[in-house]
């Protein structure tokens, strides 16, 4: 089945410096991937996808993603942190299901920018 | 408009009470989704509908209910809850992309904090 994995619960870094937010997949087939942030007490935002084409996918609010088929990883970076960008950062990955798609999301990585 | 709307906010309810959660959004999005997020952990699916219709239930406890009476609302009737309820819950929605719902981006409301006492 279709999933993804983030290895780590909690990434910290300082402001300025560049950050990694750290993603692989187990896929069957082409991977449908995604990139989703949560601010507290908020939803969540898409910030990317990859879904065919250039393995270096660029999002909302200067985040990129590389996706990296021998890896099996799609790692979310950002060249200059800010410390806005503190959130909790959800990979996620689309499913087909008998009913249509699902998007099924890793366990989450904190991400904590220090001034 | 590209918000995805949900009321209310917050909702504490006793076991015994029946609730109602609604989510509305007019981005003419033909898939709605319910998902539960318990604290620190991510969203787990729990109802899919597309045009209207129930397409996918992840095997959720029939004292919850969910309905989708038009293209715009989508809400979650509660009844009977546990404490163990108590989440984070979210809606979203999602465009069409050449008339088929893909499921690539999906809009998220703030969610309802639920609270079952």
């Amino acid at each position: 089945a279709q999933s993804v994995a983030q290895p780590e619960d909690q990434v910290n870094v300082a402001e300025g410096n560049p950050l990694t937010v750290k993603c692989t997949y187990s896929v069957s087939g082409n991977p449908y991937l995604f990139w989703y942030v949560q601010y507290p007490n908020r939803g969540l935002q898409f910030l990317l996808k990859y879904i065919t084409g250039d393995n270096l996918v660029k999002g909302s609010y200067g985040f990129e993603a590389e996706f990296n088929k021998s890896q099996t990883s799609f790692h979310l970076k950002k060249p200059s942190a800010l410390v806005s960008d503190s959130a909790l950062y959800f990979c996620a990955v689309r499913r087909r299901n008998t009913g249509g798609f699902k998007t099924i999301f890793g366990a989450g990585t904190r991400l904590f920018v220090k001034a | 408009d590209t918000e995805v709307t949900q009321t209310p906010k917050h909702l504490v309810m006793g076991m015994t009470n029946k609730k109602s959660l609604k989510c509305e959004q007019h981005m003419g999005h033909r898939a709605m989704y319910w998902y539960k997020q318990k604290a620190k952990k991510p969203p787990e699916l729990m109802f899919v509908y597309s045009y209207e219709k129930l397409s996918i239930n992840e095997s959720v406890p029939s004292r919850f209910s969910p309905e989708c009476p038009n293209s715009s609302l989508l809400n979650l009737h509660l009844h009977a809850l546990q404490p163990e309820d108590s989440a984070l819950y979210l809606c979203a929605s999602s465009p069409l992309a050449g008339g088929i719902i893909t499921n690539e981006k999906l809009f998220f409301g703030s969610g309802t904090q639920l609270s079952v006492l």
